[in-house]
């Protein structure tokens, strides 16, 4: 939807790690920003990403190709209350207007 | 203490009716938005403001109206309510400028047209 896709689910296990993509139409990009969901809650910012290459923020990293209109949140040595729904969102040249994707359910297993 | 507030939580309307959802920010934010979520669908911005000034709307309809009668708070009434109006609405706020892509959300609104 609008121009952003991301997987539906994605399992992990804890104590690993995992990786949650997102790709996008590259016309009009002006930075990508990623949230987390928790059910029946409102989203939280996580991270915001406009150069390409490996942002390390500890337990979140994002990771940004323009040129490929791809993007992923890594994170790693996961625990169960990561678990949660991560939803990508293009910020576009329109003022400060988010295009988000529909979110991909991360389910950490024991 | 909450730093959005939006009343009320839940909502229940019957078609046809009108209804206006609060939305009130104490992080000295400038600039104000609404998001709707329904089920399965990605979370869709509405409106912008900065201000007080409407910037952007990318809501079809025209019985969607924002109301700004402080810098801190962004009201959405909606007339003529359908079933399809049914959603999670989301206001969320950020400073000015540049540093509008990290936007802070309030627990949301749900409404149920009936």
């Amino acid at each position: 939807g609008q121009g952003v896709e991301q997987p539906d689910n994605l399992m992990s296990v804890e104590g690993t790690f995992a990786r949650v993509n997102c790709t996008y139409s590259t016309s009009g990009f002006n930075g990508l920003s990623w949230y987390q969901q928790r059910e029946g809650h409102a989203p939280v910012f996580l991270s915001y990403v406009v150069l390409d290459g490996l942002k390390d923020s500890g337990h979140f990293s994002t990771f940004l190709s323009r040129s490929n209109g791809y993007s992923y949140l890594l994170l790693t040595e996961l625990q169960i209350k990561d678990s949660a729904s991560y939803l990508c969102a293009v910020r576009r040249p329109n003022y400060n207007v988010l295009y988000f994707g529909s979110g991909t359910k991360l389910t950490v297993e024991p | 203490d909450p730093k959005i507030i939006q009343k009320p939580k839940y909502l229940v309307a019957v078609t046809g009716s009108e209804k206006i959802l609060i939305c009130e920010q104490y992080l000295g934010h400038n600039a104000m938005y609404w998001y709707r979520q329904s089920a399965k669908k990605p979370l869709e911005f509405m409106f912008s403001y900065s201000y007080q000034k409407l910037m952007d709307n990318q809501t079809a309809s025209s019985r969607f109206q924002p109301q700004s009668s402080k810098k801190n708070h962004l009201d959405l009434q909606i007339t003529a309510l359908k079933p399809d109006d049914s959603a999670t609405y989301f206001c969320a706020s950020s400073q000015e400028g540049d540093r509008g892509y990290e936007q802070y959300f309030g627990p949301g609104t749900r409404l149920t047209v009936l």
